[in-house]
């Protein structure tokens, strides 16, 4: 049964930081990452969706990397601003199904 | 519209009442979700419709009935709920097959409170 640790669950920062974000998964046969956001009370806004044969996937300031022999996923945030702070979740699919596993995310504030 | 909608935003209901959760997705996906999110827990998959037939029940109460008429509409029906069921209850969607990236697009949720 696949696994999906994200850490660390809380983070305070200052504007302009760079941050990342840690996914883990137990079960390297994944067909695809995904990273969502989530601002409170709304709904998960997709981010970056990375395929199982690619590496890494890049959408302006945010780049998510994927390491499958060692099952994790880095979501790299540059020039952190305030309007980045929400909750960042990512998702796994595992080969075979088309049901993503999800991780408990890591809530982001981002202070001027 | 465009992309995952969910009516009604926000619902009050007494345990008593019965309610329905709908969502739609303009996307001309093939699977649909139903997703439970509570204070401080993780999000949990409720149900899964593939091609109209649900594939996925993750042991949910029978006050919760489901209902996908076509690949495009979902419902949740609702019964004689408990407080505990209160949260928010987000609809995603995705198209599945092997040439498709599966990538899941989230409707805004519907807050719903039972008292």
């Amino acid at each position: 049964k696949q696994e999906v640790t994200q850490i660390p669950a809380a983070l305070s920062v200052p504007e302009g930081e760079n941050l990342v974000l840690n996914c883990s998964f137990t079960d390297s046969a994944i067909y695809n990452l995904q990273w969502f956001r989530q601002d409170p009370g709304k709904g998960l806004t997709s981010l970056l969706l990375i395929q199982s044969s690619q590496r890494e996937q890049t959408s302006g300031r945010l780049n998510a990397s994927l390491d499958k022999s060692s099952g994790r996923s880095t979501l790299y945030i540059a020039a952190s601003q305030p309007g980045d702070s929400a909750t960042y979740l990512c998702a796994v699919k595992t080969g075979g199904s088309y049901i993503p596993t999800f991780g408990r995310g890591t809530s982001l504030i981002v202070h001027p | 519209e465009t992309g995952v909608t969910q009516t009604p935003r926000h619902l009050v209901m007494g345990m008593t009442n019965k309610k329905s959760l709908k969502c739609e997705q303009h996307l001309g996906h093939n699977a649909m979700y139903w997703y439970k999110q509570s204070a401080k827990k993780p999000l949990e998959l409720m149900f899964v419709y593939n091609f109209k037939e649900q594939t996925e029940n993750n042991s949910v109460p029978s006050r919760f009935s489901p209902e996908c008429p076509n690949s495009s509409h979902l419902f949740l029906h609702l019964h004689t709920l408990q407080p505990e069921d209160s949260a928010l209850y987000l609809c995603a969607s995705s198209q599945t097959g092997t040439n498709s990236y599966n990538e899941q697009f989230f409707g805004p949720g519907t807050r719903l409170t039972v008292l």
